[in-house]
Protein backbone atom coordinates (compact mmCIF):
# COMPACT_ATOMS: atom_id res chain seq x y z
CA UNK A 1 0.00 0.00 0.00
CA UNK A 2 1.21 3.01 -0.76
CA UNK A 3 1.42 5.85 2.30
CA UNK A 4 0.98 9.35 2.37
CA UNK A 5 3.11 11.77 0.07
CA UNK A 6 3.32 15.44 0.02
CA UNK A 7 4.79 18.11 -2.37
CA UNK A 8 7.03 20.33 -2.44
CA UNK A 9 9.48 18.50 0.01
CA UNK A 10 10.68 22.20 0.43
CA UNK A 11 10.01 25.86 -0.84
CA UNK A 12 10.60 29.52 -0.02
CA UNK A 13 8.21 32.26 0.03
CA UNK A 14 8.35 35.91 0.61
CA UNK A 15 6.25 37.69 3.45
CA UNK A 16 2.54 38.39 1.98
CA UNK A 17 2.73 35.37 -0.79
CA UNK A 18 0.12 32.50 -0.70
CA UNK A 19 1.12 28.96 -0.88
CA UNK A 20 -0.29 25.66 -1.72
CA UNK A 21 0.92 22.76 -0.11
CA UNK A 22 -0.49 19.22 -1.36
CA UNK A 23 -1.10 15.91 0.07
CA UNK A 24 -1.89 12.31 -1.35
CA UNK A 25 -3.45 9.80 1.27
CA UNK A 26 -2.84 6.76 2.21
CA UNK A 27 -4.85 4.10 -0.20
CA UNK A 28 -8.51 3.74 1.58
CA UNK A 29 -8.27 6.98 3.78
CA UNK A 30 -11.03 8.99 3.36
CA UNK A 31 -9.72 11.63 5.79
CA UNK A 32 -6.69 14.03 5.74
CA UNK A 33 -5.98 16.58 8.78
CA UNK A 34 -3.54 19.14 8.63
CA UNK A 35 -0.72 19.65 10.68
CA UNK A 36 2.05 22.57 11.52
CA UNK A 37 5.46 21.65 13.45
CA UNK A 38 7.15 24.77 13.78
CA UNK A 39 11.02 24.61 14.78
CA UNK A 40 11.98 22.60 18.27
CA UNK A 41 8.21 22.05 18.70
CA UNK A 42 5.77 19.29 18.43
CA UNK A 43 3.25 19.48 15.71
CA UNK A 44 -0.14 21.77 16.41
CA UNK A 45 -3.37 20.50 14.60
CA UNK A 46 -4.80 23.10 11.74
CA UNK A 47 -7.76 21.60 10.46
CA UNK A 48 -9.52 18.23 9.06
CA UNK A 49 -11.19 17.34 6.14
CA UNK A 50 -13.86 14.68 5.90
CA UNK A 51 -16.23 14.24 2.65
CA UNK A 52 -14.75 17.01 1.20
CA UNK A 53 -15.42 19.71 3.94
CA UNK A 54 -13.82 20.55 6.93
CA UNK A 55 -14.96 19.41 10.50
CA UNK A 56 -12.50 20.15 12.75
CA UNK A 57 -10.13 23.26 13.60
CA UNK A 58 -7.42 24.46 15.79
CA UNK A 59 -6.35 27.47 16.61
CA UNK A 60 -5.28 29.47 13.24
CA UNK A 61 -6.75 31.90 11.25
CA UNK A 62 -9.29 32.13 7.98
CA UNK A 63 -5.69 32.66 6.04
CA UNK A 64 -5.25 28.69 6.61
CA UNK A 65 -7.90 26.66 4.28
CA UNK A 66 -8.02 23.82 2.29
CA UNK A 67 -9.66 21.56 0.10
CA UNK A 68 -10.34 17.84 -0.11
CA UNK A 69 -10.98 16.64 -3.46
CA UNK A 70 -13.34 13.61 -4.46
CA UNK A 71 -10.27 11.03 -4.35
CA UNK A 72 -9.35 12.17 -0.84
CA UNK A 73 -6.44 14.51 -1.72
CA UNK A 74 -6.21 17.48 -0.34
CA UNK A 75 -4.49 21.23 -0.44
CA UNK A 76 -3.42 23.34 2.38
CA UNK A 77 -3.68 26.84 1.76
CA UNK A 78 -1.94 29.54 3.17
CA UNK A 79 -2.56 33.75 2.16
CA UNK A 80 -0.13 36.71 3.11
CA UNK A 81 2.47 34.78 4.86
CA UNK A 82 3.86 35.80 7.93
CA UNK A 83 7.26 34.99 9.07
CA UNK A 84 6.23 32.92 11.79
CA UNK A 85 4.54 30.60 9.33
CA UNK A 86 7.73 29.36 8.47
CA UNK A 87 7.54 25.60 9.66
CA UNK A 88 7.21 22.27 8.25
CA UNK A 89 3.51 21.58 7.53
CA UNK A 90 2.57 17.28 8.23
CA UNK A 91 -0.27 15.69 6.62
CA UNK A 92 -1.56 12.96 7.93
CA UNK A 93 -4.62 10.81 6.84
CA UNK A 94 -6.78 8.03 8.55
CA UNK A 95 -10.33 5.97 7.90
CA UNK A 96 -12.35 7.90 9.62
CA UNK A 97 -12.46 10.88 12.26
CA UNK A 98 -11.99 10.04 15.47
CA UNK A 99 -8.32 10.12 16.49
CA UNK A 100 -8.69 8.08 19.34
CA UNK A 101 -10.10 5.05 17.69
CA UNK A 102 -8.36 5.70 13.87
CA UNK A 103 -4.18 5.08 13.79
CA UNK A 104 -2.99 8.50 11.38
CA UNK A 105 -0.65 7.63 8.95
CA UNK A 106 1.80 10.81 8.52
CA UNK A 107 3.37 12.05 5.38
CA UNK A 108 7.14 13.30 5.43
CA UNK A 109 5.97 17.06 5.26
CA UNK A 110 6.51 20.53 3.19
CA UNK A 111 9.51 22.65 4.95
CA UNK A 112 8.13 25.89 4.40
CA UNK A 113 10.73 29.07 4.45
CA UNK A 114 9.36 32.81 4.56
CA UNK A 115 11.82 35.49 4.13
CA UNK B 1 -8.56 20.37 28.48
CA UNK B 2 -5.93 17.84 27.16
CA UNK B 3 -2.44 17.69 27.40
CA UNK B 4 1.25 16.08 27.32
CA UNK B 5 4.46 17.28 29.09
CA UNK B 6 7.57 15.63 28.13
CA UNK B 7 9.78 16.05 31.19
CA UNK B 8 13.16 16.27 29.23
CA UNK B 9 14.09 17.78 25.88
CA UNK B 10 17.08 15.45 25.20
CA UNK B 11 17.90 12.39 26.33
CA UNK B 12 21.52 10.72 25.54
CA UNK B 13 22.25 6.40 25.73
CA UNK B 14 24.89 3.94 25.16
CA UNK B 15 23.78 1.65 22.91
CA UNK B 16 22.80 -1.33 24.39
CA UNK B 17 21.76 0.54 27.62
CA UNK B 18 18.03 0.72 28.66
CA UNK B 19 16.02 3.62 27.23
CA UNK B 20 13.54 5.50 29.08
CA UNK B 21 11.81 9.04 27.82
CA UNK B 22 9.51 10.53 30.44
CA UNK B 23 5.54 11.78 29.69
CA UNK B 24 2.63 13.14 32.16
CA UNK B 25 -0.47 13.61 30.49
CA UNK B 26 -3.20 15.94 31.85
CA UNK B 27 -6.71 14.84 30.52
CA UNK B 28 -10.50 15.60 31.89
CA UNK B 29 -11.33 12.09 29.77
CA UNK B 30 -10.34 9.12 29.99
CA UNK B 31 -7.23 9.34 27.85
CA UNK B 32 -5.90 7.77 24.35
CA UNK B 33 -2.30 8.06 24.58
CA UNK B 34 0.22 7.82 21.82
CA UNK B 35 4.11 7.90 21.01
CA UNK B 36 5.25 8.54 17.43
CA UNK B 37 9.10 8.57 16.62
CA UNK B 38 10.40 10.98 14.29
CA UNK B 39 13.25 10.36 11.89
CA UNK B 40 14.75 13.30 10.30
CA UNK B 41 13.06 13.85 6.47
CA UNK B 42 10.72 11.10 7.72
CA UNK B 43 7.14 11.31 8.41
CA UNK B 44 5.59 10.17 12.07
CA UNK B 45 5.34 7.03 12.76
CA UNK B 46 3.39 5.19 15.28
CA UNK B 47 4.97 3.36 18.15
CA UNK B 48 2.27 2.54 20.09
CA UNK B 49 -1.30 3.23 21.55
CA UNK B 50 -2.82 2.69 24.39
CA UNK B 51 -6.84 3.41 24.48
CA UNK B 52 -8.11 1.72 28.19
CA UNK B 53 -7.41 -1.73 27.55
CA UNK B 54 -4.11 -3.24 28.86
CA UNK B 55 -1.86 -0.43 31.15
CA UNK B 56 1.39 -2.55 29.74
CA UNK B 57 1.41 -1.37 25.89
CA UNK B 58 4.19 -3.30 23.22
CA UNK B 59 4.97 -1.28 20.60
CA UNK B 60 7.10 -1.73 17.39
CA UNK B 61 10.75 -2.17 17.24
CA UNK B 62 11.18 -3.41 20.92
CA UNK B 63 9.54 -0.21 22.83
CA UNK B 64 6.85 -0.12 25.49
CA UNK B 65 5.12 2.06 27.54
CA UNK B 66 2.99 1.62 30.74
CA UNK B 67 -0.21 3.88 31.76
CA UNK B 68 -0.22 4.67 34.78
CA UNK B 69 -3.20 6.69 36.19
CA UNK B 70 -2.00 7.29 39.92
CA UNK B 71 0.40 8.98 38.41
CA UNK B 72 -1.06 10.80 35.27
CA UNK B 73 1.92 9.14 33.44
CA UNK B 74 2.83 7.21 30.01
CA UNK B 75 7.03 6.78 30.18
CA UNK B 76 8.30 4.86 27.33
CA UNK B 77 10.84 2.28 27.36
CA UNK B 78 13.02 -0.15 25.58
CA UNK B 79 15.42 -2.31 27.42
CA UNK B 80 18.10 -1.76 25.18
CA UNK B 81 18.75 1.10 22.60
CA UNK B 82 20.14 0.59 18.97
CA UNK B 83 21.99 3.22 16.84
CA UNK B 84 18.82 3.23 14.72
CA UNK B 85 16.89 4.45 17.47
CA UNK B 86 18.47 8.10 17.54
CA UNK B 87 15.22 10.54 16.42
CA UNK B 88 12.68 12.57 18.07
CA UNK B 89 9.81 11.01 20.59
CA UNK B 90 6.63 12.47 20.72
CA UNK B 91 4.26 11.70 23.41
CA UNK B 92 0.46 12.75 22.42
CA UNK B 93 -3.03 12.65 23.58
CA UNK B 94 -6.22 12.65 21.45
CA UNK B 95 -8.63 15.15 22.04
CA UNK B 96 -11.86 13.99 22.30
CA UNK B 97 -13.61 16.55 20.60
CA UNK B 98 -14.46 13.59 17.21
CA UNK B 99 -11.89 14.57 14.90
CA UNK B 100 -8.73 13.50 14.60
CA UNK B 101 -6.95 16.27 16.54
CA UNK B 102 -3.78 15.14 18.27
CA UNK B 103 -1.98 17.19 21.14
CA UNK B 104 1.58 16.74 21.08
CA UNK B 105 4.46 17.18 23.78
CA UNK B 106 7.50 19.66 22.75
CA UNK B 107 9.39 16.53 21.91
CA UNK B 108 12.49 14.20 23.35
CA UNK B 109 15.44 14.03 21.29
CA UNK B 110 17.13 10.63 21.54
CA UNK B 111 21.08 10.56 20.78
CA UNK B 112 22.20 6.92 20.94
CA UNK B 113 26.23 6.57 21.70
CA UNK B 114 28.33 3.56 20.46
Amino acid sequence: ETGVTQSPTHLIKTRGQQVTLRCSSQSGHNTVSWYQQALGQGPQFIFQYYREEENGRGNFPPRFSGLQFPNYSSELNVNALELDDSALYLCASSQGTDSGANVLTFGAGSRLTVL
Amino acid sequence: AQSVTQLDSHVSVSEGTPVLLRCNYSSSYSPSLFWYVQHPNKGLQLLLKYTSAATLVKGINGFEAEFKKSETSFHLTKPSAHMSDAAEYFCVVSDPGGYNKLIFGAGTRLAVHP
